[in-house]
């Protein structure tokens, strides 16, 4: 039973269109994450939702939006897509990250063309 | 500045060949390091939580110390199963988005 899941696990797309990635975690967590990691393999984080409060990267555009309808689900949406977007996108969830570490999704990679 | 850096990059041993890989980092307040495992096309797999200077974790032929600079993960007699890449990250009291700020991880490959 898979702890935290992501669909598609892999999108592409034209520049321009809109798209969104689900994630879904049955652990219980009460905050969960989005990660992206570019070609380069290195892993860096979008955003943080906990408990209504979502917590941005000031790096990440205003073109990513997650969304949560609830405590187990964080789905992340883009709009207009560019070619940097390209990379694979990761949601993980936590209960304490400080004890128990983080659980990681299997990714999504999104190839825009 | 790279708040954590990991070395090598790249790390090729034979099987059995104990090795040891290394995790710097300079962030202030350090609430937890963690390392992590990720094979291709996978999500990052967790190992370890270290908290405070001196702690020392083991699982199976992995062992995590930490000291107040670095972190070393020691691979002892390693299988070609121990090929992947090693990821090391640190959360950081009041860091951004609450989340791991990772390294870029060291590829280990593992020859029979």
């Amino acid at each position: 039973d898979t702890a935290v899941s992501q669909t598609p696990k892999y999108l592409v797309t034209q520049m321009g269109n809109d798209k969104s990635i689900k994630c879904e975690q049955n652990l219980g967590h009460d905050t969960m994450y989005w990660y992206k990691q570019d070609s380069k393999k290195f892993l860096k984080i979008m955003f943080s939702y906990n408990n209504k409060e979502l917590i941005i990267n000031e790096t990440v555009p205003n073109r990513f939006s997650p969304k949560s309808p609830d405590k187990a689900h964080l789905n992340l949406h883009i709009n207009s897509l560019e070619l940097g977007d390209s990379a694979v996108y990761f949601c993980a969830s936590s209960q304490d990250g400080t004890i128990s570490g983080y659980t990681f999704g299997s990714g999504t990679r999104l190839t825009v063309v | 500045e790279d708040q954590v850096t990991q070395s090598p990059e790249a790390l090729r041993l034979q099987e059995g060949e104990s090795s040891s890989l290394n995790c710097s980092y300079t962030v202030s307040g350090l609430r937890g390091l963690f390392w992590y495992r990720q094979d291709p096309g996978k999500g990052p797999e967790f190992l370890f939580t270290l908290y405070s200077a001196g702690e020392e974790k083991e699982k199976e032929r992995l062992k995590a110390t930490l000291t107040k600079k670095e972190s070393f993960l020691h691979i002892t007699a390693p299988k070609p199963e121990d090929s992947a890449t090693y990821l090391c990250a640190v959360h950081e009291s009041g860091g951004g988005a609450d989340g791991l700020t990772f390294g870029k991880g060291t590829h280990l490959i593992i020859q029979p």
